[in-house]
């Protein structure tokens, strides 16, 4: 089975300072890897994906990744952090499944918080 | 396009009751899934459908029915509810089988006294 974590529930950072939100994975073969962003009661929103080729990905927002498949690692990183970044970031594994099944285990999720 | 809609926001129910969650979407999506967010938990997978007629179980499927009769909505009802379900529910769908991005709705929060 396929399972997520992410590393702290909570981060903090100032503004204009390098944002880093932890995610490992287990997997018996590499997944498809996401990352969501949910603002205050809304629903989730896509940040970026990995599903083959570069393992750096670009997102949106300033936002990327990199798939490192020794560290079983999707780590999402955003170099200057905004007021507007304020929010609960999830993490997302999804199985390589036939028929389009798509079941995303998601992570605990990350609350980021901006200080001015 | 209004994307993924869910009906209603929040909802109080008493144990016991019984519910329907509406989730309706209108890109043509061929695949439907119903999440709870929990806190501390993430989002786990209740049901899911690939297509009209086609449905299976997620993570916790127990104690929610889903059916899909038609391309453009996912229903999940609560047949006797129960303080556990008190939770926020998310409906989501994809078309996209290369990329696999799901698209979510707002949610609806229901809480069970």
């Amino acid at each position: 089975a396929q399972s997520v974590t992410q590393l702290g529930s909570h981060v903090s950072v100032s503004e204009g300072a390098l944002v880093l939100l932890r995610c490992n994975y287990s997997s018996s073969v590499p997944p498809y890897l996401f990352w969501y962003v949910q603002y205050p009661n809304q629903g989730l929103q896509l940040l970026l994906k990995y599903t083959t080729g570069a393992t750096l990905v670009k997102g949106i927002n300033g936002f990327e990744a990199e798939f490192k498949k020794s560290e079983t690692s999707f780590h999402l990183t955003k170099p200057s952090a905004h007021m507007s970044d304020a929010a609960e970031y999830f993490c997302a594994v999804s199985p390589v499944l036939m028929q389009g099944a798509q079941k995303l285990v998601f992570g605990q999720g990350t609350r980021l918080t901006i200080n001015p | 396009n209004a994307g993924v809609t869910q009906t209603p926001k929040f909802q109080v129910l008493k144990t016991g009751q019984s519910m329907t969650l509406q989730c309706a979407q209108d890109m043509n999506h061929e695949y439907m899934s119903w999440y709870r967010q929990d806190p501390g938990m993430g989002l786990r997978l209740i049901h899911y459908s690939v297509g009209a007629g086609i449905t299976d179980q997620g993570e916790v499927p127990n104690g929610y029915n889903v059916s899909r009769s038609t391309t453009e909505d996912f229903p999940l009802r609560l047949l006797s509810a129960a303080p556990s379900q008190t939770s926020v529910y998310f409906c989501a769908s994809s078309y996209d089988r290369v990329s696999y991005e799901q698209y979510f709705g707002p949610g609806t929060r229901l809480t069970v006294t």
